[in-house]
């Protein structure tokens, strides 16, 4: 079994600041993880994935994260906030390449200016 | 690349009537199609999953006769949504992915559906 907990239901950050999104995970095989952001009635975009190669993965819109499997955590960071930040994002969990992906809870991010 | 598109993208229907959701990859053939309901503020829920050619694989508390999933090719796969109540009142989402995408899946852009 797999389950993915983001802490922090809600984040809010300034304009140009650190964005940090924190995703723990469970799962009794080595996973796949992933990071998707989804702004107000649409679907899911990919920021960024870890599939066992670097553990460090740089995404779109500046946006990384790290996979650290001592902590069982895949936190995603961005250096300086822009407003076009703000969305709901979320962390997932799969197994293996193809199967459904366990979502976690989700990050709504709202950026002051 | 990897685009898939639903339709409708926001659908109102009277109590009782059904109402169909077409989910399609657009540049690559789709092996398997998930289907999500979202709830507003929260996470994605599984509903099912679909592969082409094959019955769906409906997530446990998932009503399989109130809703209706066929994945007829390897680009489309429809959500009917029967006899529906207010309580079906919904965001879903389709997702879909191909062999060697390393588990990446490719999102619609989701329907809304109200149910009156």
């Amino acid at each position: 079994a797999q389950s993915v907990t983001q802490l922090g239901s809600h984040v809010s950050v300034s304009e140009g600041a650190l964005v940090l999104l924190r995703c723990n995970y469970s799962s009794s095989v080595p996973p796949y993880l992933f990071w998707y952001v989804q702004y107000p009635n649409q679907g899911l975009q990919l920021l960024l994935k870890y599939t066992s190669a670097a553990t460090l993965v740089k995404g779109i819109n500046g946006f990384e994260a790290e996979f650290k499997k001592s902590e069982t955590s895949f936190h995603l960071t961005k250096p300086s906030a822009h407003m076009s930040d703000a969305a709901e994002y979320f962390c997932a969990v799969t197994s293996a390449a193809g199967n459904k992906l366990t979502f976690g809870g989700g990050t709504r991010v709202l950026v002051k200016p | 690349g990897a685009v898939v598109s639903q339709h409708p993208s926001w659908v109102i229907c009277k109590s009782g009537t059904s109402v169909k959701i077409e989910c399609r990859s657009l540049d690559f053939q789709a092996t398997t199609m998930f289907w999500y309901r979202q709830f507003p503020k929260q996470s994605l829920m599984l509903m099912a999953t679909s592969n082409e050619g094959s019955k769906a694989t409906y997530e446990q508390g998932v009503e399989k006769d109130k809703f209706l999933i066929n994945h007829a090719s390897l680009t489309l796969s429809t959500l009917t949504v029967t006899s529906a109540h207010p309580e079906d009142s919904s965001f879903y989402i389709c997702s879909a992915t191909t062999e060697g995408t390393t588990g990446e899946l490719f999102f619609g852009e989701g329907s809304r559906l109200t149910v009156l």
